[in-house]
């Protein structure tokens, strides 16, 4: 059973262009979670999701940035019109359970922006 | 909505001491806290959690203890050993807002 996937691991863009962050869930896992991390920091939570479902977004900002998990394929946050305050890890968790109990982490997207 | 708060940010203890990390938590309905564990560079992994029908679980050298009534829990690991150095994140919740995370302990563990 594979753990939970991300990628890219690292990401470089130039200020202004898009970044797109992939997440593949654990087998049997419908809830996806995603997290900003900055350095020396802890994990912010951003935005919670269920197949084709956004459930919670109240940490995410408000533009640029949007996520989902489709039917098929993995959940994507995409930010667009990147600027360098957005350096930083992203990492997905997913879990079995609607509540957030037992979120299992992906190894993480760090994204630079130059 | 939940607010966690943990202490201490930095520990440093002597290989073969133990170590406890507080964390508090102000939703009395978050009922599932689990503690997590990132070495530098890595994701965050799993180590112990709690559910809050129970005070105390343990497991090997770390055990994690809550008291509902006050709203706090502890992460206590006995005779540490160089690999436990890493950051420790503590969260609460469980209920329909998910999870929220401590801004984390970095544990160092000295030779």
């Amino acid at each position: 059973n594979a753990g939970v996937m991300q990628n890219p691991r690292h990401l470089v863009r130039r200020r202004g262009q898009e970044a797109r962050l992939r997440c593949s869930p654990m087998k049997g896992h419908s809830h996806v979670y995603w997290y900003r991390q900055l350095p020396e920091e802890g994990l912010k939570f951003m935005v919670y999701l269920q197949k084709e479902n956004i459930i919670d977004e109240s940490g995410m900002p408000k533009e640029r940035f949007s996520a989902e998990f489709p039917k098929e394929g993995p959940s994507i946050l995409r930010i667009q019109q990147v600027v360098r305050g957005d350096s930083a890890a992203y990492f997905c968790a997913s879990s079995p359970h609607p509540s957030g109990n037992e979120q299992f982490f992906g190894p993480g997207t760090r994204l630079t922006v130059l | 909505g939940e607010n966690v708060e943990q202490h201490p940010s930095t520990l440093s203890v002597q290989e073969g001491d133990s170590a406890v990390i507080k964390c508090t938590y102000s939703d009395s309905a978050s009922n599932y806290f689990p503690w997590y564990k990132q070495e530098l560079g890595k994701r965050p992994q799993l180590i112990i959690d709690i559910r809050s029908n129970v005070g105390e679980k343990k497991d090997q050298r770390i055990a994690v203890t809550l008291n509902k009534t006050a709203k706090h829990f502890s992460l206590h690991i006995t005779e540490t050993q160089p690999e436990d150095s890493a950051v420790y994140f503590c969260a609460g919740g469980g209920g329909a807002d998910g999870l929220t995370f401590g801004k984390g302990t970095h544990l160092i563990i000295q030779p």
